[in-house]
């Protein structure tokens, strides 16, 4: 399958422990983006890489939260000191874009997140 | 920041019958995504619009880009049981390219 990936699927966590989510993108994909959806909602922004670079950030991503992509392929996104709050799916999608054209983004199957 | 009203909320309807979802935007948008998300999946693109106008179909799903850029529709005929789902919008402008979404119809098919 060559298709977005993410791992884990599920993550239950106490309150305070660190957690970090993997994404692999569609591997000519060059951009990156991670959102977060809770129940009822659509996916919201948290944030964006163009290879490595970390283009833009949510005010949603909090200073707990750190995204990397460090070789341009692969990315993860940690969560430091969970509240029950960050309880929701994380999702990761990747699209193939140039300059002005952003291209169609492709999901993963989600991370979910469970905070107790 | 840009805001994407979607409606209707949810829709429950009989297995033949044709629906009809939109978006609309507070902005204008030079792009419009249609997603289709079943119960702890990622959402799955359905249809991508790029240009005023345009009204692109994808099997029993037709969508169309509103002409004043500020709304799309999305149009399923002859639905059927495994149509059921949520479906978002997104759209994307305003100088950036970071698509928003809307926040969903949820869509239950009787057979």
């Amino acid at each position: 399958d060559t298709g977005v990936s993410q791992d884990p699927r599920h993550k239950i966590t106490k309150r305070g422990q660190n957690v970090t989510f993997r994404c692999d993108p569609i591997s000519e994909h060059n951009r990156l983006y991670w959102y977060r959806q809770t129940l009822g909602q659509g996916p919201e922004f948290l944030t964006y890489f163009q290879n490595e670079a970390q283009l833009e950030k949510s005010r949603l991503l909090s200073d707990r939260f750190s995204a990397e992509r460090p070789k341009g392929s692969f990315s993860t996104l940690e969560i430091q000191r969970t509240e029950q709050g960050d309880s929701a799916m994380y999702l990761c999608a990747s699209s193939l874009g140039g300059g002005a054209v952003t291209g169609e983004l492709f999901f993963g199957e989600g991370s979910r997140l469970t905070v107790l | 920041g840009q805001q994407l009203n979607q409606s209707p909320q949810s829709m429950f309807i009989q297995e033949g019958e044709d629906v009809s979802m939109n978006c609309t935007s507070s902005s204008i948008f030079n792009t419009w995504l249609w997603y289709k998300q079943d119960p702890g999946e990622g959402p799955v693109l359905l249809i991508a619009l790029y240009k005023a106008g345009e009204l692109t179909s994808n099997g029993r799903l037709t969508a169309q880009f509103g002409i004043t850029r500020k709304d799309s529709f999305l149009n399923i005929s002859a639905s059927i049981p495994s149509d059921v789902g949520i479906y978002f919008c997104a759209g994307r402008g305003g100088g950036s390219y970071i698509p928003t979404f809307g926040r969903g119809t949820s869509l239950i098919v009787h057979p």
